[in-house]
């Protein structure tokens, strides 16, 4: 059964601090992973993505990490802001399928 | 414009009433999608069109009904709901169906049943 998970649940972090978010994953066959941000009553909106050949990704202050063989990916957030505070999505796409993981709900503190 | 407009932005109805989601796009994205989430849930997909043709139901209640009138628009027609039926419908689209897709997301319709 394809799964994704996400660790941890829940974060808080003082603001202009680094944080590592973690997603696993049992998708296969493997396609592409993405992280979205979604913004409380919002819909969630792509930060990254991520496909087999690549190991890291950069998107401004966000930095996605993925190792195919043991089927992890994380998300590093560099000098957190007040803005950041979301939930963070891992999305892994098989050839047909989409699976989502439950979220890392952050809460970056002044 | 990379916008998928949902109308109304909150919704709150009765067991008895008839309403209707809205959701619009000008990407000429031929893929769009509802999808329900819960609070604190991740998003469940509900149903999918592909060019104006429904190409995906994962089992809803007739309760739910949708309607893609042209490759712009996407609504959701809604009758007899239930209060587990409250939660935040999201509508999306993409380029393609496949799920190599980028998925552009709305801001919801947060929807309460009384």
């Amino acid at each position: 059964k394809n799964q994704v998970e996400q660790s941890p649940q829940s974060l808080i972090i003082l603001e202009g601090k680094n944080c590592t978010l973690q997603c696993n994953y049992t998708v296969s066959p493997f396609s592409n992973l993405r992280w979205y941000k979604q913004d409380t009553g919002r819909g969630p909106v792509s930060l990254t993505i991520m496909t087999f050949s690549e190991n890291t990704k950069s998107n401004g202050r966000y930095t996605a990490t993925l190792d195919a063989d043991t089927k992890q990916s994380s998300l590093h957030i560099t000098a957190s802001q007040l803005s950041d505070s979301a939930s963070y999505i891992c999305v892994v796409s098989g050839y047909s399928t989409l699976t989502f993981g439950k979220g890392t709900m952050l809460l970056v503190s002044p | 414009d990379t916008e998928v407009t949902q109308t109304p932005k909150h919704l709150v109805m009765g067991m008895t009433n008839k309403k209707s989601l809205k959701c619009e796009q000008h990407m000429g994205h031929r893929a769009m999608y509802w999808y329900k989430q819960k609070a604190k849930k991740p998003p469940e997909l509900m149903f999918v069109y592909s060019y104006e043709k429904l190409s995906i139901n994962e089992s809803v209640p007739s309760r739910f009904s949708p309607e893609c009138p042209n490759s712009s628009l996407l609504n959701l027609h809604l009758h007899a709901l239930q209060p587990e039926d409250s939660a935040l419908y999201l509508c999306a689209s993409s380029q393609g169906q496949g799920a190599n897709e980028k998925l552009f997301f709305g801001s919801g319709t947060q929807l309460s049943v009384l």
